[in-house]
């Protein structure tokens, strides 16, 4: 059974102050690694797609990355409006569905 | 209107209630999704359907009954439902097959209470 997990599970940041996401996961062959953010009473809205290894994607002040065991969010400078809830998720090749985290909660102070 | 619409966005209920949720796609999409997320925990997949056939329920209690009329609408019933159940209920749709289901555009959620 594909697993992520998401730490930390809370984060609150100083404007400006960069920091890194972590979602460690176990999957039987990736078929691709998403990013989702999520605000406060709306739902998930997707952020990147990486598929291997090595792999960056970039929007804005958010880079992703990915390893053979985990992905990282890194999010320089960050300002208020970065505040979210994000979301990681897996998909196998075993399996079409996505395993989701239980996200990590970023709060920005400006 | 653009994007995953759900309706009602708040909804109390009583456990001998029965009521419906409604999503409506506007983007043309094959695969729409119900997920209930509940606090502090990761998003479980609910049931899933492609080209309006069921391809997934999940083990869902039969307390919850989804509906497919067309590709572009997604009902999910309820009835006696459970304390336990309250949580915000979302619809998501996706363009590919369901078997690649890649980048989810979900809508705003229901924020289901039970009483």
């Amino acid at each position: 059974e594909d697993q992520v997990t998401q730490s930390p599970e809370a984060l609150r940041l100083q404007e400006g102050e960069s920091s890194s996401l972590n979602c460690s996961y176990t999957v039987s062959g990736l078929r691709g690694l998403f990013w989702y953010r999520q605000d406060p009473g709306k739902g998930p809205e997707f952020l990147f797609t990486l598929y291997s290894a090595g792999e960056e994607k970039e929007k804005e002040r958010l880079k992703a990355t990915l390893t053979k065991k985990e992905s990282f969010l890194h999010i320089t400078a960050p300002k208020p409006e970065d505040s979210a809830t994000y979301l990681c998720a897996v998909q196998g090749s075993n399996d079409y569905k996505l395993s989701f985290g239980a996200g990590t909660t970023v709060t920005v102070r400006a | 209107e653009t994007g995953v619409t759900q309706t009602p966005r708040h909804l109390v209920m009583g456990m001998t209630n029965k009521k419906s949720l409604k999503c409506e796609q506007h983007l043309g999409h094959n695969a729409m999704y119900w997920y209930k997320q509940s606090a502090k925990k990761p998003l479980e997949l609910m049931f899933v359907y492609s080209l309006e056939e069921r391809v997934e329920n999940n083990s869902v209690p039969s307390r919850f009954s989804p509906e497919c009329p067309n590709s572009s609408h997604l009902f999910l019933h309820l009835h006696t439902l459970q304390p336990e159940d309250s949580a915000l209920y979302l619809c998501a749709s996706s363009q590919g097959d369901y078997s690649n289901t890649g980048e989810l555009f979900f809508g705003e959620g229901s924020r289901l209470t039970v009483l």
